[in-house]
């Protein structure tokens, strides 16, 4: 057990609809960090956020979003779903260093 | 921009044989390197890292790794596998600046496990 929690662990949802995926970092994890793993793309980052700011951008789309709220749990915004989104979405928190990674949100858009 | 390559997508191995996976890194500064292993249906583990110092070092469940900066190479390895040990596994390169470590990871290496 890493102390990351993710919920939840599996999604399912139609093209075009909207949702969120939550992580909870180990306890005095100041980042966060959020991959997207598929199996044409691999394991890709998206967004890190540093005690509760934006600190670096990969490779996220437009519809994505993702917020670090003042307990630093960390929330991931997937709107205008698309078949290609279906994924393996990892949440990883770090004090500086190693990351550690949560078990993932299983999303499957249908 | 970093980049891995890890040259075997899929290696097969006897249990007791010895492994070593490979993981090729192209980085303009001093790297964090790492091993991840992924079981199916579950998350990374971290099975060990490399920030500075000894270019051994040694990991979780018996593997180790050496960093060899002329090769660009932080190859993985275990002197006897076990059937457990069937998994994929990730090498990935972080930046060393604090506060900003995302990961690029490499393709994956399926571990097959024989009896």
């Amino acid at each position: 057990d890493s102390g990351v929690t993710q919920t939840p662990k599996h999604l399912i949802t139609a093209t075009g609809q909207r949702v969120t995926l939550r992580c909870s970092p180990r306890s005095g994890d100041l980042s966060v960090y959020w991959y997207q793993q598929s199996l044409d793309q691999g394991l890709q980052f998206l967004i890190q956020y540093y005690n509760g700011e934006e600190r670096a951008k990969g490779n996220i789309l437009e519809r994505f979003s993702a917020q670090q709220f003042p307990d630093l749990h960390s929330e991931l915004n997937l709107s205008s779903l698309e078949l290609g989104d279906s994924a393996l979405y990892f949440c990883a928190s770090s004090l500086g260093g190693e990351q550690y990674f949560g078990p993932g949100t299983r999303l499957t858009v249908t | 921009a970093q980049s891995v390559t890890q040259p075997d997508i899929h290696i097969t191995v006897s249990e007791g044989a010895s492994l070593e996976l490979r993981c090729n890194y192209s980085y303009g500064a001093t790297p964090y390197l790492f091993w991840y292993v992924q079981s199916p249906g579950q998350g990374l583990q971290l099975l060990l890292k490399y920030f500075s110092g000894d270019t051994l070092v040694q990991g979780i469940k018996g593997f180790e790794a050496e960093f060899k900066r002329s090769q660009s190479s932080f190859n993985l390895r275990k002197p006897s596998v076990h059937w457990s040990d069937a998994a994929e596994y990730f090498c990935a390169v972080g930046l060393s600046n604090f506060g900003n470590e995302k990961l690029t990871f490499g393709t994956g290496t399926r571990l097959t496990i024989i009896p």
